[in-house]
């Protein structure tokens, strides 16, 4: 499983945008690049997906350079409902994903 | 609520004692796993099944654990003789077929498990 490092905590003020980035040097051929969202006493939660360059949806955006040995998440204009953990993973099944310990960010009023 | 659900939400129990967590996950999907998760710690893997079959399994499912999913639909795992560092909240998350490559996995709340 490729390992993923990236930032233990990251605070923010409402209303700006964050940027996560997450390095993955050993990302395999096959892997996709995954983010999740997790709140206190709440499973995680599928934010974003990709393989390569950019990927958007309502929530988030995702950045993946041309070597695809890092990553990163966007988080336009956070609020305080966004203060969560988010996971950046690597694989390429579902079946066994490596979680690892997150990016604590707290969003301040 | 069509979401994956966990019972129970919360379990204390004393050490030695057998405890069994129940996972109904959204409906026809066919991949069901179980993940464990620790205070400032990330999940972990536990285990895989797709349908009834149970495909993977870590190395953190000691003997005293057992999942099962007998019919394909709901899931239960089972810890005999619980110790205090089984303490922790117990994750089950689904996906339905073909998109279980992709990682994106559907959680539920989880059941937390305190063992005195």
């Amino acid at each position: 499983l490729a390992k993923t490092t990236q930032p233990i905590s990251m605070d923010s003020y409402e209303g700006q945008e964050v940027n996560i980035t997450c390095s993955h040097n050993n990302i395999a051929t096959n892997d996709y690049i995954t983010w999740y969202q997790q709140f206190p006493s709440q499973g995680p939660r599928f934010i974003i997906q990709g393989y390569k360059t950019k990927v958007t949806n309502e929530v988030a955006s995702l950045f993946i350079p041309a070597d695809r040995k890092s990553s990163t998440l966007s988080l336009p204009r956070v609020s305080l409902s966004d203060t969560a953990v988010y996971y950046c993973l690597v694989s390429e099944r579902a079946n066994n994903l490596f979680f690892g310990t997150g990016t604590r960010l707290t969003v301040i009023p | 609520d069509t979401g994956v659900s966990q019972n129970p939400r919360h379990k204390i129990t004393k050490r030695g004692q057998n405890v069994t967590f129940r996972c109904d996950p959204i409906s026809e999907h066919n991949r069901l796993y179980w993940y464990r998760q620790t205070l400032g710690q990330g999940p972990e893997f536990l285990t895989y099944f797709q349908n009834e079959a149970q495909l993977e399994k870590s190395r953190l499912l000691s003997d005293r654990f057992s999942a099962e999913r007998p019919k394909g639909s709901f899931s239960t795992l089972e810890i005999q003789r619980t110790e205090q560092g089984d303490s922790a909240m117990y994750l089950c998350a689904s996906s339905p077929p073909g998109q279980g490559y992709t990682g994106e996995l559907f959680f539920g709340e989880g059941s937390r498990l305190t063992v005195l």
